[in-house]
């Protein structure tokens, strides 16, 4: 099973900066299979990014995934008030899928 | 647009058997793979396993023994039953096209 770790836990920021969230995983997840969610309270998760890097329907360009192998980062360019939420990492390639344990991201 | 929509008990004792169903609309239930993931209140997401239309499935090694998936593409929709649940079980209980489109999610409680 490949065991994915977000880091940070929280981070705390004000609209208008740039949040860059880590995910680690603990062996090498094939064929860039790496997603990203992003989940409000009492939601489902949204799906933000797939491929490591390809950004789903709908999504602004403000958000950004890169990476590969082991190690993936979620960019937010510019925080908007909405913004501010539990993202979500999962690895896709290898079952079972797996997901990070989330980063909180709130307002500074 | 495509929807998933969840129905299952709500409530539950230990030991019975959790049966969810999600209802597909607009998309063929043939187009695709269809996932579980649960998610307990203040944690994170857990994938359950998935089914394609013909039937085959990958589960959680971790639920395997006690899981079973099951499609009806006569009705566009696919179940959930999982046996023998306990308090470790309670949860909000999602359905997923490909992982782009979500149910809004089903809270089954598990409590004597």
């Amino acid at each position: 099973e490949i065991v994915l770790t977000q880091s940070p836990g929280t981070l705390s920021l004000s609209p208008g900066e740039r949040a860059t969230l880590s995910c680690r995983a603990g062996q090498s997840v094939g064929s860039s299979s790496l997603a990203w969610y992003q989940q409000k309270p009492g939601q489902a998760p949204r799906l933000l990014i797939y491929g490591a890097s390809s950004r789903a329907t709908g999504v602004p360009d403000r958000f950004s995934g890169s990476g590969s192998g082991t190690d993936f980062t979620l960019a937010i360019s510019r925080l908007e008030p909405e913004d501010f939420a539990v993202y979500y990492c999962q690895q896709y390639g290898s079952s079972p899928y797996t997901f990070g344990q989330g980063t909180k991201l709130e307002i500074k | 647009q495509v929807q998933l929509q969840e129905s299952g008990p709500g409530l539950m004792k230990p030991s019975e058997t959790l049966s969810l169903t999600c209802t597909v609309s607009g998309d063929s239930i043939r187009t695709s793979y269809w996932s579980w993931v649960r998610q307990p209140p203040g944690k994170g997401l857990e994938w359950i396993g998935f089914i394609i239309y013909s039937g085959g499935t990958s589960y959680n090694p971790s639920l395997k023994s006690r899981l079973t998936m099951s499609i009806d593409t006569s009705k566009n929709q696919f179940s959930l039953k999982l046996s023998s649940v306990t308090a470790a079980d309670t949860a909000v209980y999602y359905c997923v096209r490909q992982w782009t489109f979500w149910g809004q999610g089903a809270l089954v409680t598990v409590s004597s």
